[in-house]
């Protein structure tokens, strides 16, 4: 049963413009978001995060939407620049839980 | 250190041979993660440190895989009798307090396993 879900294997976005990427939830106990990067032979680097109370969360060129009713939530990058190719994986979290649950992933490509 | 440190960066061994597998937390955070990443696939939660409560040891595949953590820093994610399939990408995670209330995660570069 796979909570997490980002149906986008892949996205290919021309540089300058924006790139946005898409994660479905099923547990509504889920109550923090997070969005991670990973470029190959790295670990994922945290990016931006959301909790449930709120429904936008911005930090400079990167902006998350959480949509609870709909259990989606999004995030823009704009402008994206060829520096943002990698993985991107959304990931949830249980109040009072202990672990992260992630998505597959997305791979986002900024031709320039 | 400034972030979360993995060691070894590659591991290749044979089947059936045990391996072990470092981590080193940010350091003053208390709670600790372990997960891994197969060839296509997302982040799948392993175990779960936080002080000296006893591990969530929920995520473990199978009785082959256990981690102790020493010290409530350095922890050590052991495999015996290695299988292919345990070939996965095994990265450990660091958080201040492990309060499970909007606390970021921080990983660390991985260590790319491959049994033969």
């Amino acid at each position: 049963d796979q909570q997490v879900k980002q149906n986008s294997p892949s996205l290919s976005v021309q540089e300058g413009r924006i790139s946005i990427l898409n994660c479905d939830y099923t547990n509504s106990m889920f109550d923090y978001f997070l969005w991670y990067k990973k470029y190959p032979a790295e670990g994922p680097t945290f990016l931006i995060s959301i909790s449930s109370i709120k429904d936008k969360n911005e930090d400079g060129r990167f902006t998350v939407f959480l949509n609870k009713s709909a259990k989606h939530l999004s995030l823009h990058i704009v402008p994206s620049q060829p520096g943002d190719s990698a993985v991107y994986f959304c990931a949830a979290h249980r109040r009072y839980g202990n672990k992260l649950v992630f998505g597959a992933g997305t791979i986002l490509r900024v031709k320039s | 250190g400034a972030g979360v440190s993995q060691s070894p960066s590659n591991k290749v061994t044979e089947k059936g041979k045990d391996v072990e597998l470092r981590c080193d937390p940010i350091s003053g955070h208390t709670a600790l993660y372990w997960y891994r990443q197969s060839l296509g696939q997302g982040l799948e939660f392993l175990i779960y440190f936080q002080g000296n409560s006893a591990p969530d040891k929920s995520g473990l595949p199978s009785d082959r895989f256990s981690a102790e953590r020493t010290g409530g820093s350095v922890s050590t994610l052991t495999i015996q009798r290695t299988q292919q399939e345990d070939s996965a990408v095994y990265l450990c995670a660091s958080s201040l307090a492990g309060t499970g209330v909007e606390e970021t995660q921080y990983f660390g570069p991985g260590t790319r396993l491959l049994v033969l």
